[in-house]
């Protein structure tokens, strides 16, 4: 099945730094979504974007809508420890109900 | 109150034998969704219910696989003659309803391992 084109694959940072992922699609959305997966848990919901443009925050993170509708980014500010896991991207695409597509992911890890 | 909750958590079984996946959805949720992640990948949809009927069935990979939800509330999906590459995480995941957004609750899912 089809699955987005998220970037990076992996990420090694150090606590403290800001991290960057985004997501592009060949489709357009009308909602984009991000998600972190811990190992054996399901994904969780982190933010959720309806309009085209829209930027949205959730506490140190911050993520934006992409103006052609085709893409997403996310930003976390100030990495702690409990930010490691796999981030993905989701999006619904225009015209289906509720089905989600998801990115491929990007692990994150974080070093003292 | 409870999440949505899979049974089992891990099944191991051998090529070509059939398996069932059990999801209880959270109470009142209307929609549920089943998904297949693989090794290093991210969930791919495969059936949606709103209430009892299969309101999309387009991701199942083929007709060895099947969903039911007869009363509106726990789901089944039904894996027959298992293959090696049908083995992966199996989530599930409830909603108030469906619309213009509904957020998805997940599961921990269940990891089926075919020998």
């Amino acid at each position: 099945g089809q699955q987005l084109n998220q970037s990076p694959q992996s990420m090694f940072i150090q606590e403290g730094e800001d991290v960057s992922m985004n997501c592009t699609s060949s489709s357009i959305f009308n909602t984009w979504l991000w998600y972190k997966q811990d190992p054996g848990e399901g994904p969780v919901l982190l933010i959720a974007l309806y309009k085209a443009g829209e930027l949205t925050s959730n506490g140190r993170l911050t993520a934006q809508f992409g103006i052609t509708r085709k893409d997403s980014f996310l930003n976390i500010s100030a990495s702690i420890p409990s930010d490691v896991g796999i981030y993905f991207c989701a999006g619904q695409l225009a015209g289906t109900a509720s089905k989600l597509t998801f990115g491929t992911g990007t692990r994150l890890q974080v070093t003292l | 109150g409870a999440g949505v909750s899979q049974t089992p958590s891990n099944k191991v079984t051998e090529k070509g034998k059939y398996v069932e996946l059990r999801c209880d959805p959270i109470s009142g949720h209307t929609a549920l969704y089943w998904y297949r992640q693989s090794l290093g990948q991210g969930p791919e949809f495969l059936i949606y219910f709103q209430g009892t009927g299969a309101a999309d069935d387009s991701g199942l990979p083929n007709d060895r696989f099947f969903a039911v939800r007869p009363e509106g509330s726990v789901s089944t999906l039904k894996i027959q003659r298992t293959e090696r590459g049908d083995s992966a995480v199996y989530l599930c995941a409830s909603s108030p309803g469906t619309g213009s957004y509904n957020e998805q609750f997940f599961g921990p899912g269940t990891r089926l391992t075919v020998l």
